[in-house]
This record gives C-alpha cells, sequence and structure tokens, in this order.
C-alpha cells in the first residue's frame, strides 16, 4: 500500500500500554477538533472528535482532552493493541463549509 | 453501503497529460472534498462541495479542477501533470457543514 509519514515522528509503545498522542492546533479560533487513524493503504478512518466548548470526552478505549489556553489536543489510548499501530491525524476545523486543517501526523508503533 | 470509492488506486502519468479522478458516494451527502496527502504530511484540501453544481477553491487548488453535477459523483480533473502533483488523492464527504468527514481509500499518482 501507499507509504504514509515516511519521516512522522514515532510513539513507541509496548501492547497493554497507555498512549498518549499529542497535537498543537493553529487557530483559536477553530471550533471543531477530530482525530483520524490511517492505517497503510488506506483513508483516514474517523475516531473521535470534541467541540471546542469541552475540554474532555470519551471513546470506547479512547480519550481526547483539549487545551484551549496552549492550543492543544491530545489523544489517548487505553491497553493499546497491535491493531492500534497505525499514524494518527488530528484535524482543526477553522471557517466554513467544514473545511479541515491537518496535522502532520504521528506514527504509533505497538510492540508485543 | 460502498461509502466513499475511488478509482484507479494507482496510475502513473507522463509530465503534460491529463487525468480525472473519480470520487463516487452512496450515503446521499452533500458535501464533498478532494485532499492530497505528501509523503510526512497531513492532508491538504484542493477542493470541495456543498451540493450538485456548487464547488469552491480549498488550500492548494492550482493545477486542479472539479465539477459535480451529481450529489453521488466529484470528479477531479488534473489537465497537465506535473511532478508537483505526485501524491496520494483522497476524497471525502460528509452529510453538512458540521458533520464528520468519511473519506475513501485513496489514488496513488506519480508524475514522471
Amino acid at each position: 500500500g501507499e507509504s504514509v509519514g515516511l519521516h512522522l515522528p514515532t510513539l513507541s509503545v509496548q501492547e497493554g500500554d497507555n498512549s498518549i498522542i499529542n497535537c498543537a492546533y493553529s487557530n483559536s479560533a477553530s471550533d471543531y477538533f477530530i482525530w483520524y487513524k490511517q492505517e497503510s493503504g488506506k483513508g483516514p478512518q474517523f475516531i473521535i472528535d470534541i467541540r471546542s466548548n469541552m475540554d474532555k470526552r470519551q471513546g470506547q478505549r479512547v480519550t481526547v482532552l483539549l487545551n484551549k489556553t496552549v492550543k492543544h489536543l491530545s489523544l489517548q489510548i487505553a491497553a493499546t493493541q497491535p491493531g492500534d499501530s497505525a499514524v494518527y491525524f488530528c484535524a482543526e476545523r477553522s471557517g466554513g463549509y467544514n473545511k479541515l486543517i491537518f496535522g502532520a501526523g504521528t506514527r504509533l508503533a505497538v510492540h508485543p | 453501503n460502498a461509502g466513499v470509492t475511488q478509482t484507479p488506486k494507482f496510475r502513473i502519468l507522463k509530465i503534460g497529460q491529463s487525468m480525472t479522478l473519480q470520487c463516487a458516494q452512496d450515503m446521499n451527502h452533500n458535501y464533498m472534498y478532494w485532499y492530497r496527502q505528501d509523503p510526512g504530511m497531513g492532508l491538504k484540501l484542493i477542493y470541495y462541495s456543498v451540493g450538485a453544481g456548487i464547488t469552491d477553491k480549498g488550500e492548494v487548488p492550482n493545477g486542479y479542477n472539479v465539477s459535480r453535477s451529481t450529489t453521488e459523483d466529484f470528479p477531479l480533473r488534473l489537465e497537465l501533470a506535473a511532478p508537483s502533483q505526485t501524491s496520494v488523492y483522497f476524497c471525502a464527504s460528509s452529510t453538512d457543514a458540521t458533520d464528520t468527514q468519511y473519506f475513501g481509500p485513496g489514488t496513488r499518482l506519480t508524475v514522471l
């Protein structure tokens, strides 16, 4: 499949550990944030989102934290599994028409 | 539902050739988007459409054209291919301006 992110920062974790992936966003006026997961050869897959009037949102095994003071977003994955290995992107919605601005991505490598 | 489908999966073009990347969705989504993804980078918006007959430029529209004659289809046209257009192209769709964007599997284009 296509190689995505040849020179991306990589987070290596042991299976079963918790993972934290960080993202800095650019526009203090952004009102909506999303985390996507991208496996090799596939399109981005929605994981979880959060609106700017919240600071935390939980899903199944995932939590997103939003710190608007420092324009920082994080994705926490509990009990990381080999199937979580992928590139993770944060995106912010800035402006109208649902236009998303994507970060560069972080590669998560899960080791048994 | 097939979701968002893209053809072809891979293509090699010579400089100056033209081609159309096809995108279709069967979810009756009003909004559709074209992104490109370069190695080590996040996705950048090329063009988007908020409904049949309505299109607008994104971040990096130069060298591309789009049309939206039906709700289902959103083709991306490259008229004079250049090496700088070597990239992976993703199409996405959403119900409206606030909905999550769902991505297709991508088209890997190489211009030599």
